[in-house]
């Protein structure tokens, strides 16, 4: 069965820290994704990382996948209060993986304060 | 529209009442997804939909839970039934294509709640 297991569960930091959010599992994956959701809203997609080893940065945020393609990371530098939300990571189902399904860990919730 | 449009956003049922939670896919896309999000959880995928045909039920927790697309394009879940563990918030993504190198657009999603 694959799992995605997200780490923190729940992260409260100020202004100007920086974090890291990790997304783990015993599954080879052919790609892992993260997405921001707000609440209210439904998840809204991040970057998609594909090799393994490869590291992605969007501004302030860096992703890096494993080597394995086992795991993958979430590096945010100098949090910003519109950083709040909840971080998923995503990647498709061995079984439907051809159609685009998609299993999605816990998400980590990040609560940045000023 | 613009983006993914779904409604109602948020359903007050009673228990044993029957639901149906619409969704209005990005124009054109081929590709329709349904999830459902516990309190506290990630998405878990429900059924898929490639135009008009259904072609993975598998996520679909019971035989309550039904779901169709007639026409390839607006699709609707529904709900028989409702227990108080189907409440959650329904999400509805869909892509321009098959496979997981196109990107899913979600909705905001409606809440469930069975009271």
């Amino acid at each position: 069965t694959q799992l995605l297991e997200q780490s923190p569960q729940f992260l409260s930091i100020q202004e100007g820290e920086n974090l890291t959010v990790y997304c783990n599992s015993s599954s080879v994956f052919s790609s892992l994704q993260w997405y921001r959701q707000e609440p209210g809203e439904g998840p809204v997609l991040l970057v998609t990382v594909v090799t393994g080893g490869e590291v992605k940065k969007l501004k302030r945020l860096t992703f890096q996948f494993g080597d394995a393609r086992k795991d993958s990371s979430l590096h945010i530098t100098a949090a910003q209060t519109g950083d709040t939300g909840l971080y998923l990571c995503a990647g498709p189902m061995n079984y439907g993986g051809s159609q685009g399904n998609l299993i999605f860990g816990k998400g980590t919730k990040l609560s940045v304060k000023p | 529209g613009a983006g993914v449009s779904q409604s109602p956003r948020y359903k007050v049922a009673k228990r044993g009442q029957d639901v149906a939670l619409r969704c209005d896919p990005i124009s054109g896309h081929v590709s329709l997804f349904w999830y459902q999000q516990a309190l506290g959880q990630g998405p878990e995928f429900l059924t898929y939909f490639q135009n008009e045909a259904q072609l993975d039920k598998s996520g679909l927790p019971s035989d309550r839970f039904f779901a169709e697309r007639p026409e390839g394009s607006v699709s609707t879940l529904k709900i028989q039934r409702t227990q108080q563990e189907d409440s959650a918030v329904y999400l509805c993504a869909s892509s321009v294509y098959p496979g997981p190198k196109n990107i899913q657009y979600f909705g905001a999603g409606t809440r469930l709640s069975v009271l």
